[in-house]
């Protein structure tokens, strides 16, 4: 069971705008900033989104971060068949002085 | 361009030990903090150490720690993972990534090495 709480799975039609939460505890997301990974089938984890809200060069604006409390979340606006993926936040624990992931959220798109 | 290859996977036994490597270039290695993530197959990302940009300050899951050792050779640009005492549970891709401080964004990955614990 993961650390941090995501929904297995989301769905959205091209165009549309899907949301993504991720739930945590005050010792990770409530004194820590998130990142969010993109991972495509069959390849290694990109960053997608660092620091709740700023995204590493080369990210589309498509994609948004944002943190209230103890609870992040991605938003990805005009929903394209590319963006079909894994996507996982994470952050710093400070209870358990590591890093740690989401079970991460399997995006279709429809 | 920035470059992670991580290399040393294969089958083990149970109770046995591998060693990993990741070779870093396309930037100052002695600059970064790296971290170890592993994915069993079909299962999410779960980190598993991190060792800061002199080496001196590392950190381990409890999944690992006492078995996993983190280092690295900066003269080398290399990260190492020794791993002793392997169980079944540690079958899955490790991959090596870069960050600029201890609690930022992984911004580089490797593509990953296969580790397999099985009799």
């Amino acid at each position: 069971q993961s650390v941090l709480t995501q929904p297995p799975s989301a769905s959205g039609t091209p165009g549309q705008r899907v949301i993504i939460s991720c739930s945590g505890r005050s010792s990770n997301i409530g004194s820590n900033v998130v990142h969010w990974y993109q991972q495509l089938p069959g390849s290694a984890p990109k960053l997608l989104i660092y620091s709740n809200n700023q995204r590493p060069s080369g990210v589309p604006d498509r994609f948004s971060g944002s943190k209230s409390g103890t609870s992040a979340s991605l938003a990805i606006s005009g929903l394209q068949s590319e963006d079909e993926a894994d996507y996982y936040c994470a952050a710093w624990d400070d209870s358990l002085n590591g890093r740690v992931f989401g079970g991460g959220t399997k995006l279709t798109v429809l | 361009e920035v470059h992670l290859l991580e290399s040393g996977g294969g089958l083990v036994q149970p109770g046995g030990s591998l060693r990993l490597s990741c070779a870093a270039s396309g930037f100052t290695f002695s600059n970064y903090a790296m971290s170890w993530v592993r994915q069993a197959p079909g299962k999410g990302l779960e980190w598993v150490s991190s060792i800061s940009d002199s080496g001196y300050s590392t950190s381990y899951a409890d999944s690992v720690k006492g078995r996993f050792t983190i280092s690295r050779d900066n003269s080398k640009n290399t990260l190492y993972l020794q791993m002793n005492s392997l169980r079944a549970e540690d079958t899955a891709v490790y991959y090596c990534a870069r960050a600029v401080g201890g609690r930022d964004g992984l911004d580089y990955w490797g593509q990953g090495t296969l580790v397999t614990v099985s009799s």
